[in-house]
């Protein structure tokens, strides 16, 4: 598709519960990236990826929080056993490559974590 | 990633151009300059980049100083529908993570 598309709009979980989030990139693009925004300017940057591969990994919080892009499914974002500070917006976005050129990326709607 | 700095808010009349600086004076010689801006809640939007030379598309221009160490973005008429946050981001192309400062809060009025 044209758009990135993230999957739930919301989500609720009750503290120690999981929850996973899903991200479907626009078609033809090879990157996908997941930030966190908590407050409403802070976006923290988590994870990306090259195609399956994972490219850059520094935000990741590595206890509970987990991330894939396979090949034919919507990427996903894992958190296990939520916790408070989890309650956030999380977006997902996407880039093309085109050799070395520099492009921008392109956001989804984001997914609402509400942890109660 | 170079830190950039903006103003916390601006005003500007509808019908009028929007001019929202950014000061990033330790960009490094393969960073580009980026706008992107977030209205409301929703998903971060793309506006306009540059590395060197001035940038101009259907939304807004791009005025980059020569020692690349500032750069201005342009709304030339501002409606209602730009008030949002405004980030200038430097980084270093397709692949790499963007670090968002704060941005500007860009409030349109009639």
């Amino acid at each position: 598709g044209e758009e990135v598309a993230q999957t739930p709009k919301h989500l609720v979980r009750g503290e120690g519960q999981k929850a996973k989030l899903y991200c479907a990139p626009i078609k033809g693009h090879s990157y996908v990236f997941w930030y966190q925004q908590v407050l409403k300017n802070e976006f923290k940057f988590l994870i990306s990826f090259q195609n399956e591969n994972v490219f850059d990994e520094t935000g990741m919080p590595k206890e509970r929080f987990s991330a894939k892009c396979l090949p034919n499914s919507p990427c996903s974002l894992e958190i296990q056993a939520t916790k408070l500070e989890d309650s956030a917006v999380y977006f997902c976005a996407s880039s093309p490559t085109w050799g070395q050129l520099s492009y921008e990326q392109y956001f989804g709607p984001g997914t609402r974590l509400t942890v109660t | 990633d170079a830190k950039t700095t903006q103003p916390t808010s601006m005003d500007c009349a509808e019908g009028r151009a929007a001019n929202l600086p950014c000061n990033h004076s330790t960009i490094s010689g393969n960073e580009y300059v980026y706008w992107y801006r977030q209205i409301h809640s929703q998903g971060p939007q793309y506006i306009i980049h540059g590395l060197k030379n001035n940038e101009t598309n259907e939304m807004a221009s791009l005025i980059i100083t020569e020692d690349r160490k500032s750069s201005t973005l342009i709304l030339p008429h501002a409606t209602l529908r730009d008030t949002a946050v405004y980030y200038c981001i430097v980084s270093t192309g397709t692949a790499s993570k963007l670090t968002f400062g704060t941005g500007t809060r860009l409030q349109v009025t009639l």
